[in-house]
């Protein structure tokens, strides 16, 4: 079965340090891998994804992400942390069949401390 | 994102209420979608559109039903509602050849 796991509710990091929210997928086939933000009493935002190329693909917000194949991983990462980066991060997956959905992990709260 | 938008935004009802949730887009998508978020569980998917015709069923659909009036519009009703349909409904749309989802703001229902 096509899956997302998000193995942490909750991550907190003082404001200016590195930041990473993890992500594992399976899926048969090539993974079209996204990550969303979700701001309070807002919907979810677009901040980058994965098709093909290079492994690090670099997003909105300075955010980015690296897609390891042999560990079907796709973490997210910032270098310097900022208080409003404080929301919820959902990883993603495409299943690329005639259903074409999209299969959300569980969310992940990540909280910046100043 | 403003060019999805959602009606209501919070509405509260009873038990065995018929409730519609309304969702309009201006991005030009065929395709939509309706979602609910549940704490803990992450968005869960009700039903998708590819288009007018094209109406699928997602991960949760029992208790739900769904109208796409026109390329631009796609509602959700529930026939009547229980309390555990309390949630966060989300609409979202996207193109046929695009990958991103856009998303509408949301519409927290309550059901007493």
């Amino acid at each position: 079965a096509q899956s997302v796991a998000q193995p942490e509710d909750q991550v907190n990091v003082a404001e200016g340090n590195p930041l990473t929210v993890k992500c594992t997928y399976s899926v048969s086939g090539n993974p079209y891998l996204f990550w969303y933000v979700q701001y309070p009493n807002r919907g979810l935002q677009f901040l980058l994804k994965y098709i093909t190329g290079d492994n690090l693909v670099k997003g909105s917000y300075g955010f980015e992400a690296e897609f390891n194949k042999s560990q079907t991983s796709f973490h997210l990462k910032k270098p310097s942390a900022l208080v409003s980066d404080s929301a919820l991060y959902f990883c993603a997956v495409r299943v690329t069949n005639r259903d074409d959905k999209i299969i959300f992990g569980k969310g992940t709260r990540l909280h910046i401390l100043p | 994102d403003a060019d999805v938008t959602q009606t209501p935004r919070n509405r509260i009802t009873k038990t065995g209420k018929r409730i519609m949730l309304e969702c309009s887009q201006t991005k030009g998508h065929d395709r939509m979608y309706w979602y609910r978020q549940d704490p803990g569980l992450g968005l869960r998917l009700i039903y998708y559109s590819f288009d007018v015709k094209d109406i699928n069923k997602g991960e949760i659909s029992d208790g739900y039903s769904v109208s796409r009036q026109a390329q631009a519009k796609f509602s959700l009703s529930l026939e009547s509602a229980i309390p555990n349909q309390t949630a966060l409904y989300f609409c979202a749309t996207r193109g046929t050849f695009t990958d991103t989802q856009y998303f509408g703001p949301g519409t927290r229902l309550t059901v007493l």
